[in-house]
Order: C-alpha cells, then structure tokens, then sequence
C-alpha cells in the first residue's frame, strides 16, 4: 500500500500558485519523498525529490516539514498545462537490491487548472 | 534523446492469443519496471528487473511473463491473454547504485484491448 495520502483532488486559477499537500507520517529516515505528475493517460512524469532539506527547481518547489510527516509541492505560477494527477511517493534512497526501491503510487490528487 | 520506447501503442486481441510488449531504453539503465494502470486502481507494478537476468514479481504478475535477456531490452509477454487484462501499460527504466534516487523515466504508454 502507498504510505503517503493527498486529497482527491484539487483546482487552481491559471497563473496563481498551486499548493498540492502530502501526509507521510509513518516515513523512514532512510526514505526520499518523491513528487511525480500524469498528464491524461501519458507515462508519468518526474517533478522532484527530497530528503529534509526544501529543494527546487525549474518546475516546482517542495516543502517538507521538520518533523517529515508531510510535504508540500509548490507549482509557483500554474498553467493550464499542469492539469494532471500528481503522485507524492515516499522510496528509500539507497539501493539494498531488494524491492525497497519500487515506486508505489497511490491516488495522487487530480488538479485541474482554471482559466 | 533519452527515452523509454514501448511498441505497439495500441493492440486490441483476442482471449488466449498470445502477445508481447516490447519495451526499449536507450540510457543504460539496469532497472527496467512493468506497470498497468486501470480506472480507480492506479499504477500496479506488475514485474520488475534489477539487471540482466535478474527479475522479480511486482503486485499483480499473475497472467504476465517478462524476460530480460539484454540491459536494453525488457518485453512483457501475455501467454494467454484474458479480458481482465486489458488495461493501460507503462514501462519505465531508472540507473541503480549511488544514483539510484533518481527518477524513473517512464515510456508512451500501451493501450491494450482483449475481447
């Protein structure tokens, strides 16, 4: 099962920030919090990763909260383009060989971007 | 240009004929994963590979045969194709060792009908 939970689904005016929330209270120290987006039935698509510190880059930025329990991802200036499901996967960030490293996708929450 | 290529991209069949998806990566990745995604399921992992000739089962491998004979290579083959198979399927490749917290890159998609 996915060890993160997001809301259903959220909307956004086109060119206003869009704050998409993640719970994952039960991650591990050793555990990276992933962001990934799906664009209508296209393969999905990577958006960011990080462990505690907040990151960014040249599509979003991701907040994580000092006890790690949860996480934001900021889309800064939303387009109709970003309409899509985005996934928040928790995933070890080391590589022991076994299964630990799968990506386990959950619900995701559908954003939808409005004119 | 770096990608995951899957053919063919759309197949309709029939129950008990025999198929297979082909899935290609040109970046020299050693993780190679199958996925199928259906309507309020999600993305299910359905077999995935660490390296050449090494393999292991996701969530749902029941029905699914995979092979990885070359890095490059990693088809998913339906010896007998049944409807409850019919479904969106997505391959994806990422590298594995110190880098392995980077992302997966997931290819087109396979959209595959079974009557």
């Amino acid at each position: 099962d996915a060890k993160t939970t997001q809301p259903p689904s959220m909307d956004c005016a086109e060119g206003r920030a869009a704050n998409l929330p993640c719970n994952h209270s039960t991650i591990s120290g050793n555990e990276y919090v992933y962001w990934y987006r799906q664009i209508h039935s296209q393969g999905p698509q990577y958006i960011i990763h990080g462990l505690k510190n907040n990151e960014t880059n040249e599509m979003a930025s991701l907040i994580i909260t000092e006890d790690r329990k949860s996480s934001t991802l900021i889309l800064p200036h939303a387009t109709l383009r970003d309409t899509a499901v985005y996934y928040c996967i928790v995933r070890v960030a080391v590589d022991y060989g076994g299964s630990q490293g799968n990506l386990i996708f959950g619900k995701g929450t559908k954003l939808s971007v409005k004119p | 240009e770096a990608q995951v290529t899957q053919n063919p991209r759309y197949l309709i069949t029939v129950t008990g004929k025999k198929l297979t998806v082909t899935c290609s990566q040109n970046m020299n990745h050693e993780y190679m994963s199958w996925y199928r995604q259906d309507p309020g399921l999600g993305l299910r992992q359905i077999y995935y590979s660490m390296n050449v000739e090494v393999t292991d089962k996701g969530d749902v491998p029941e029905g699914y045969k995979v092979s990885r004979k070359e890095k490059r290579n990693f088809p998913l083959i339906l010896e007998s194709p049944s409807p409850n198979q019919t479904s969106l399927y997505f391959c994806a490749s990422s590298p594995r060792g110190t880098k392995f917290q980077e992302t997966q890159y997931f290819g087109p998609g396979t959209r595959l009908l079974v009557l």
